[in-house]
């Protein structure tokens, strides 16, 4: 059973249009992360949340966002997509932050589609 | 700052042969964790294998073993008696402390494996 849920698999939206990705996990971790991952490149953290603690890199556009408005769920938000954008965009998991309990824990991703 | 390098962008193995994939990694940090994750066409990530870096003996996982090399910062995975299951793109990823201790994973650019039957 998947453990880590993204919702929808394929995501088609317009140039400037906003759209959100989900996630939802039913392993009851404490940490969930964003990456961007384009063709023929490594994936790329955006951001992740410990708890309700939003921790952003340094190097993350200001058009995405992101909310975990509980435990089970986090969302990402991308205010004006762009041609750029388009890519596949994973969410993960982990129970928390110490040695032996940070393995990450994937979805399979939800492609995006910018027109 | 840290990197991660897969220099194969793509490998073939004839089933049940042997097949090495490479990495290397650059860092000034003495401690962290090496991390091999597969992801199957069109299905999530998954963890193959992970060494910690003050353990000088190789991890083992059934068919998958890695040959780490601390002071080279090499890190290679060999998979043994192939399988067509083994086909998928295979990332090396190297976890470092981030903000907040939250260990910040950073990822090579992959080796997709195909499996020839």
């Amino acid at each position: 059973d998947a453990m880590v849920i993204q919702n929808p698999r394929y995501q088609v939206t317009q140039f400037g249009k906003p759209v959100t990705l989900s996630c939802s996990q039913t392993l009851n971790h404490n940490v969930m992360y964003w990456y961007q991952q384009k063709s023929s490149q490594a994936p790329k953290l955006l951001f992740h949340y410990y708890d309700k603690d939003f921790n952003n890199e340094a190097d993350t556009p200001d058009n995405f966002q992101s909310r975990r408005p509980n435990t089970s769920f986090c969302f990402l938000d991308i205010r004006s997509p762009g041609l750029g954008d388009a890519a596949m965009y994973l969410c993960a998991t982990s129970r928390d932050r110490g040695e032996g309990k940070n393995i990450q824990y994937f979805g399979a991703g939800t492609r995006l589609s910018v027109l | 700052a840290q990197t991660v390098t897969q220099s194969q962008p793509e490998m073939s193995v004839q089933e049940a042969e042997t097949v090495t994939l490479s990495c290397t990694y650059d860092t000034s940090e003495s401690d962290y964790y090496l991390f091999w994750y597969k992801q199957p066409p069109s299905r999530q990530m998954i963890l193959v294998i992970r060494q910690e870096a003050y353990k000088q003996q190789n991890a083992t996982e059934n068919r998958f073993s890695v040959n780490f090399q601390k002071a080279a910062k090499s890190f290679s995975l060999k998979i043994s008696d192939s399988q067509l299951g083994d086909a998928a793109m295979y990332f090396c990823a190297y976890r470092s402390p981030g903000p907040s201790g939250t260990y910040k994973y950073i990822f090579g650019t992959g080796t997709r494996l195909k499996v020839l039957a």
